[in-house]
């Protein structure tokens, strides 16, 4: 079964500090997409990157990194010098690739969220 | 920017009634969903849809719920008969058939049930 795990539930941190948001996922699949979200205080859902389980490579966008490891399958996301704008629910997610199936689904299975609070 | 929106924003309805949201996705998206969320939870995937068919649909998704896509352009979820804890935002998305399979997930609409 997939599953995603974010174990931190709520961060606090000061303006200009880096923070480093955990998930941790679980899957059979060998193919698989994976997914970070943000949610605002007003409530929609913004996505910030995909990965596939094919490239293990780290990006950077801006303040925002994400290192992927599939050996201990974690898909960690760092928002560095963070700022009060960064105050959010931050979602993981987790896609199967359904190959020759009639009706393909890419559900996301999301994570229970981290709550980040950037304080001034 | 083609996105997904989402009528109406807010809706309350007294339990037992009827609803019906309404999601417009990408016009060249062939891939539709609907997801709940309940205030301070995880969001939760309830159906998907495909070439006019669910293609799959959570334990979440039971009797009361249905999809339709009426006319090639609307898709709506429709609650039949709402109980309090149907309380919750629900978020449309669509994806196309590329292999990006990211979803473009609508700005949600927030159902009070009293």
């Amino acid at each position: 079964a997939q599953k995603v795990t974010q174990a931190q539930t709520e961060i606090s941190v000061v303006e200009k500090e880096d923070v480093t948001l955990d998930c941790v996922y679980e899957t059979r699949d060998t193919t698989y997409y994976l997914f970070w979200y943000k949610q605002p205080p007003s409530g929609e859902l913004v996505f910030l990157i995909r990965r596939n389980s094919f490239d293990e490579q780290n990006e950077i966008s801006g303040r925002y990194s994400w290192n992927f490891q599939k050996s201990t399958s974690s898909f960690n996301f760092t928002i560095t010098a963070s700022q009060v704008v960064d105050s959010a629910v931050y979602f993981c997610a987790l896609s199967e690739v359904m190959i020759m199936v009639v009706r393909p689904t890419n559900k996301l299975i999301f994570g229970t969220g981290t709550l980040l609070a950037v304080q001034p | 920017e083609p996105e997904v929106t989402q009528t109406p924003s807010h809706q309350v309805t007294q339990m037992g009634q009827e609803v019906i949201l309404r999601c417009v996705p990408i016009s060249n998206h062939l891939y539709f969903y609907w997801y709940r969320q309940i205030l301070g939870q995880k969001v939760e995937f309830l159906v998907s849809f495909y070439n006019n068919e669910i293609s799959e649909k959570s334990e979440i998704f039971d009797d009361q719920f249905s999809v339709e896509r009426p006319d090639g352009s609307n898709f709506t979820l429709k609650i039949r008969s709402t109980k309090l804890e149907d309380s919750a935002m629900y978020f449309c998305a669509s994806s196309d058939r590329g292999e990006t399979y990211e979803q473009y997930f609508g700005p949600g609409t927030r159902l009070t049930v009293t």
